[in-house]
């Protein structure tokens, strides 16, 4: 089973319509991301929550909100979603790792996201 | 902020060719670098890493070093294969454990 799941995989909507993004991991790490992949520009930034309680803004957060129901759980919304939202849509998670204190991302499988 | 610039692609070779995809960063201090690679449809996975000058990173046959004097991670590796084939990422990290990637390059190998 994977440890990072994202859903859903593909989703085509219209403009000015509301979306939501969910990310769901077991592998209890309190730190979450949501990044956005645009061609030639590699992965960007949107938002991170290091637990429940924290949530950060992000490179890119404008347009974009997110919801951390729980320590496994981190929601991207879209609350009217525009065609430059179109993009692939990466959920991460990280925690301490043991050796060197560097804390390894772990990415899930992503969303494409298509705003006509 | 910190910043990572690599080399555009694509990159194209044929099987058991040597691969070099350059990489330099900016950054404050002496970061950890990265090497992500991105598997055709799939999310992104660590390769290799390297949290201080000098330290060479490794796996799968990947290698890259930490050269503090160029501001350098260049990613090689001796005889590439078609499982190769895929995106890969030079990444940087700043303070808060946010992660800072180049575009990416494309390495696509031919059997």
């Amino acid at each position: 089973d994977a440890d990072v799941t994202q859903t859903p995989r593909n989703r085509i909507t219209k403009t000015g319509k509301r979306i939501m993004l969910e990310c769901s991991q077991t592998k209890g790490h309190d730190r979450m991301y949501w990044y956005r992949q645009d061609p030639g520009l590699g992965l960007r930034l949107i938002y991170y929550s290091f637990d429940v309680k924290d949530i950060n803004k992000g490179e890119i957060s404008d347009g974009y909100s997110v919801s951390r129901q729980a320590q496994a759980k981190f929601s991207l919304s879209l609350e009217s979603a525009i065609p430059n939202q179109t993009a692939l849509y990466f959920c991460a998670t990280s925690d301490l790792t043991r050796t060197g204190g560097d804390y390894e991302q772990f990415f899930g499988p992503g969303t494409r996201l298509t705003v006509l | 902020g910190n910043s990572v610039t690599q080399m555009e692609g694509p990159v194209t070779l044929s099987e058991e060719a040597f691969l070099t995809i350059n990489c330099t960063y900016t950054a404050t201090g002496y970061p950890s670098l990265f090497w992500y690679v991105q598997y055709p449809g799939e999310g992104l996975q660590l390769l290799l890493k390297a949290t201080k000058a000098d330290d060479k990173g490794s796996n799968k046959g990947f290698e890259a070093t930490y050269r503090k004097e160029t501001t350098s991670f260049h990613l090689e590796k001796g005889s590439v294969q078609v499982s190769d084939s895929a995106v890969y990422f030079c990444v940087t990290m700043e303070y808060g454990n946010k992660l800072v990637f180049g575009a990416g390059t494309i390495l696509r190998v031919k059997s």
